[in-house]
């Protein structure tokens, strides 16, 4: 059971333009969010987070907004920029494993079009 | 500081083999997790250390085991190599046992054949 889903596998943006990118979860436990973003041949890179007390968090150009009544929470970049282009990732930790292990979407390929 | 670093960064094993995978945290991280990725699954929970003991495994077979050393480096074992094996495998460090303030590795490549 896909408890962190993230439906698109892929969006394209011009540059300077938004990208939304979408998250949604069935675990209504969670306590935390993160995203992280990952480029081929590295290892995924912490992002932003957010509190479920939270509905929005900020960090220059990403902002993270939480729906807790939807369960659904989405990641802003603007304006978007090339070196954007990764693989963005979705998780929540486990709550009923003493936080670990991260659930993890599957995510999402973002490209930035110059 | 030095990062997670994860030997080798690519590997080629023939399906019915064994392989060791290692991981030497950030110095003074304790804990040490690792997540199979695959194209269609995303990232997997494997297993966690925490001071040279497992905390929390993952649903995966017994073929995939690991270790932590006094140091905190890790190793992970996956014997009887299947063709599904074939995977990005992260590791990744943190201070405390749990995913507050995860670092990752660049990843060890694994293809089987």
């Amino acid at each position: 059971d896909q408890q962190v889903k993230q439906n698109s596998p892929s969006l394209s943006v011009q540059e300077g333009r938004i990208s939304i990118l979408n998250c949604d979860y069935t675990n209504s436990m969670f306590d935390y969010f993160l995203w992280y973003k990952k480029y081929p041949a590295e290892g995924p890179t912490f992002l932003i987070s957010i509190s479920s007390i939270k509905d929005k968090n900020e960090d220059g150009r990403f902002t993270v907004f939480l729906n807790k009544s939807a369960k659904h929470l989405s990641l802003h970049i603007v304006p978007s920029q090339p070196g954007d282009s990764a693989v963005y990732f979705c998780a929540a930790p486990s709550p009923s494993s003493g936080n670990t292990p991260l659930v993890f979407g599957k995510g999402t390929r973002l490209s930035v079009i110059a | 500081k030095a990062g997670v670093t994860q030997t080798p960064r690519y590997l080629i094993k023939t399906r019915g083999q064994q392989v060791t995978l290692s991981c030497s945290p950030i110095s003074g991280h304790r804990s040490v997790s690792w997540y199979q990725q695959t194209p269609g699954q995303g990232l997997q929970f494997l297993f966690e250390y925490f001071s040279e003991t497992q905390r929390n495994k993952g649903n995966f077979p017994g073929r995939f085991s690991g270790r932590q050393f006094s140091n905190s480096r890790s190793e992970m074992n996956v014997s009887t190599l299947e063709l599904g094996d074939s995977a990005l495998y992260l590791c990744a460090s943190s201070l405390a046992s749990g995913a507050d303030g995860y670092t990752f590795g660049s990843g060890t490549r694994l293809t089987v054949v």
